[in-house]
């Protein structure tokens, strides 16, 4: 099955620093990568996709790369604010019936 | 709010005991997943299910099931309980096909 491995696990940055988070998959099948974000003590949400026929896609202060060849994939978040504080996940999919979810990097943006 | 809800929002409970976790997805979302995410943890996939049939199966104990009613709404049923099983339960839904989940708000379950 999927691996999915994503670093670093806790990441702190200076507000309006950026900050990157890597993840590699194993199953050069998956065709669909979401990145989460999950604020405390709440729901993850979608902040940004990408497919596998596209190498990035941006979204304001949000980017997303993917590397088909290499299997790894990477979120840029630019002019961090501490709002951007949260825990983000990467995941990987192919048909849709199963995700496979990163552990998780813990961002940190200090005032 | 995403549009997925669950029930009951926090639930405390012995070892040994059995519980049932339920979830109303999105309308018109047909796929139901369910995950466990214990204290500071990642997202652990349990189960999905596409219009009522089982599609996947992730870390799921034997003594976990789930099911998907006709009108779509899905039920996480945990039995024999154990302490280890304390954890925040997320269901999501989805449209077919590897496309965004929308995450319930979550069921903080506490096993005493």
């Amino acid at each position: 099955g999927e691996n999915v491995e994503q670093h670093p696990s806790t990441l702190s940055v200076q507000e309006g620093d950026s900050a990157v988070i890597k993840c590699t998959y194993s199953d050069s099948a998956s065709n669909y990568f979401p990145w989460y974000k999950q604020e405390l003590g709440k729901r993850p949400q979608l902040i940004i996709d990408i497919r596998s026929n596209v190498g990035e896609k941006k979204d304001q202060r949000i980017a997303v790369t993917l590397n088909k060849t290499a299997k790894h994939f990477s979120l840029h978040i630019t002019e961090t604010q501490p709002e951007d504080s949260a825990v983000y996940f990467c995941a990987a999919s192919n048909t849709g019936n199963q995700f496979y979810f990163g552990t998780g990097t813990s961002l940190t943006v200090i005032p | 709010d995403s549009g997925v809800t669950q029930t009951p929002k926090h639930l405390i409970t012995a070892t040994g005991q059995r519980v049932t976790l339920r979830c109303s997805p999105r309308s018109g979302d047909l796929s139901v997943y369910w995950y466990q995410q214990s204290l500071d943890q990642g997202l652990q996939f349990l189960i999905q299910y596409y219009n009522g049939e089982e599609r996947a199966k992730g870390n799921i104990l034997e003594r976990f099931s789930a099911q998907q009613f006709p009108d779509l709404h899905s039920e996480l049923n945990l039995s024999s309980l154990e302490l280890g099983d304390s954890a925040l339960y997320f269901c999501a839904s989805s449209l077919a096909g590897p496309n965004e989940q929308f995450f319930g708000p979550g069921t903080r379950l506490t096993v005493l």
